[in-house]
């Protein structure tokens, strides 16, 4: 099982500020991942990663960016929060083995913009 | 078009009650069908993988099976700490993201 850790757990913040969500994982996983979540939906992919330097945009359209500079740690920005931006945001990390890979998610971030 | 839909949206049971959770999916060559139990403002926590039809898992009071379209997870027996909301997700064709259905609300009542 991995250990993933998300920061803040909860964000109140206004219109137009630049926030910055930060996801860790200390299982050495080269897999990341960031999911959208809106009450009562399905989680949808926003951002993911399959290494150091490696990048790549999901299945749902976002504004916000990520990087992977560290193998562990996997940061998604917004530039300039919007009240659109209120979601709750899911980092999570995954290793492939024999063709095999499991997912494991952190705690969330809780966001409301006003 | 990869789709993963879970029945019923809402489960109310009496505890001891058993019951079964429904997930069927469309996707071309499954590359594994994930269960995942949500605690309310919680992340994710992972219970399964199955990779092939017929395969069954299981863990305390939960089991989980694979047919060539669906997935059932039975609960046997199931307590107030069992009260989640169950998802239920694949991989998409291209492999690089997990496609989850909206999930399963069960609620066990004393």
């Amino acid at each position: 099982e991995a250990d993933i850790y998300q920061t803040p757990r909860y964000l109140v913040i206004g219109t137009g500020k630049k926030i910055t969500l930060e996801c860790s994982q200390t299982m050495g996983h080269d897999k990341m991942y960031w999911y959208q979540q809106d009450p009562g939906m399905e989680l949808h992919l926003i951002h993911y990663s399959y290494g150091v330097n490696s990048t790549e945009k999901g299945d749902l359209s976002s504004e916000s960016t990520v990087s992977r500079i560290r193998t562990e740690h996997f940061p998604l920005t917004l530039e300039s929060a919007r009240p659109s931006h209120t979601s709750q945001y899911l980092c999570a990390s995954s290793e492939s083995a024999g063709g095999k890979e499991t997912q494991y998610f952190g705690p969330g971030t809780r966001l409301l913009v006003l | 078009e990869d789709q993963v839909t879970q029945s019923p949206e809402a489960l109310r049971l009496q505890e001891g009650e058993s019951s079964s959770l429904n997930c069927s999916y469309t996707v071309s060559g499954l590359r594994g069908l994930f269960w995942y139990r949500q605690d309310p403002g919680k992340g994710p926590e992972f219970l399964f993988t199955l990779y092939s039809a017929g395969e069954e898992k299981e863990k305390e009071r939960l089991k989980a099976t694979l047919t060539k379209k669906e997935s059932f997870l039975h609960i046997t027996a199931p307590k107030p700490e069992d009260s989640a909301t169950y998802l239920c997700a694949v991989h998409n064709q291209a492999g690089t993201a997990l496609i989850f259905g909206k999930g399963t609300t069960l609620s066990v009542s004393s």
